[in-house]
C-alpha cells in the first residue's frame, strides 16, 4: 500500500512546464514527501523531498500544501528526457524507514 | 553524487541453475540495502531488506530460501537466486541507504541500474 494517489498518466510539451500532482491525504506529521522517477529500463532516480516548506534544487521544485495532504512536482522546463515514470512516495526519513512505490505518473513529453 | 552499482546489467540462464547479482554503493557507506524485483509494466516491488552483519529481513511472499542475500560489507551485497526458474525472470533493482543523514536530515537513498534477468 503505497499510501498516495497520483494520475496514472500526464502528458506535457517541450520546454513547457509540468506539473506533477501528488494525494497523500492521510501523511503523519513526521512522514517525508519522496520523488523518483524511473526512465524505461533503468533504476529509480531520486529528484527531490521534503517535509513542510516548498523545496527547489536544480531538478525540480515541490510545493506542499499547508495542510500536507497534497504535493506537486514542478519540472520547470521539461525536456524529452525527462519522459519518465514518476513516483511520489511517503516516509519517514528515519534509519529504518522503506519506499513503497505506488504506479506512479507516467510523464510523456512530447516535442 | 551518490552512485550504486549493479554487475552484471543483464543475465541469461538456464532453468534450474543459480545466479548471483552484486550491488555496490561507490561513494558511501551503506548500512542498509534493499532488493525490488520489477515486472514488466508494473512497479517495484520490496523483496528484502538487508542490513550489513545481519540476516535479512524478507517481505511477505518472498522466499527467502530462494533468495538469497548477503550484505557483508558496508559497500557490498549479493543477491542469488537460487534453483532459477522462467517466473523469476525480471528486472532486479538493488538501493543503497547511506549511513548517516545528510544535508537533508534524512537518510537518503539511491538505487542501482538494475539487472535483467532472464531463465530460459
Amino acid at each position: 500500500d503505497a499510501k498516495t494517489t497520483q494520475p496514472p498518466s500526464m502528458d506535457c510539451a517541450e520546454g513547457r512546464a509540468a506539473n506533477l500532482p501528488c494525494n497523500h491525504s492521510t501523511i503523519s506529521g513526521n512522514e517525508y514527501v519522496y520523488w523518483y522517477r524511473q526512465i524505461h529500463s533503468q533504476g529509480p532516480q531520486y529528484i527531490i523531498h521534503g517535509l513542510k516548506n516548498n523545496e527547489t534544487n536544480e531538478m525540480a521544485s515541490l510545493i506542499i500544501t499547508e495542510d500536507r495532504k497534497s504535493s506537486t512536482l514542478i519540472l520547470p522546463h521539461a525536456t524529452l528526457r525527462d519522459t519518465a515514470v514518476y513516483y511520489c512516495i511517503r516516509g519517514s526519513g528515519g534509519s529504518n524507514y522503506k519506499l513503497t512505490f505506488g504506479k506512479g505518473t507516467l510523464l510523456t513529453v512530447n516535442p | 553524487g551518490a552512485v550504486v552499482s549493479q554487475h552484471p546489467s543483464w543475465v541469461i540462464c538456464k532453468s534450474g541453475t543459480s545466479v548471483k547479482i552484486e550491488c555496490r554503493s561507490l561513494d558511501f557507506q551503506a548500512t542498509t540495502m534493499f532488493w525490488y524485483r520489477q515486472f514488466p509494466k508494473q512497479s517495484l516491488m520490496l523483496m528484502a531488506t538487508s542490513n550489513e552483519g545481519s540476516k535479512a529481513t524478507y517481505e511477505q511472499g518472498v522466499e527467502k530460501d530462494k533468495f538469497l542475500i548477503n550484505h557483508a560489507s558496508l559497500t557490498l551485497s549479493t543477491l542469488t537466486v537460487t534453483s532459477a526458474h522462467p517466473e523469476d525472470s525480471s528486472f532486479y533493482i538493488c538501493s543503497a541507504r547511506a549511513s548517516g543523514t545528510g544535508k537533508s536530515g534524512v537518510y537518503e537513498q539511491y538505487f542501482g541500474p538494475g539487472t535483467r534477468l532472464t531463465v530460459t
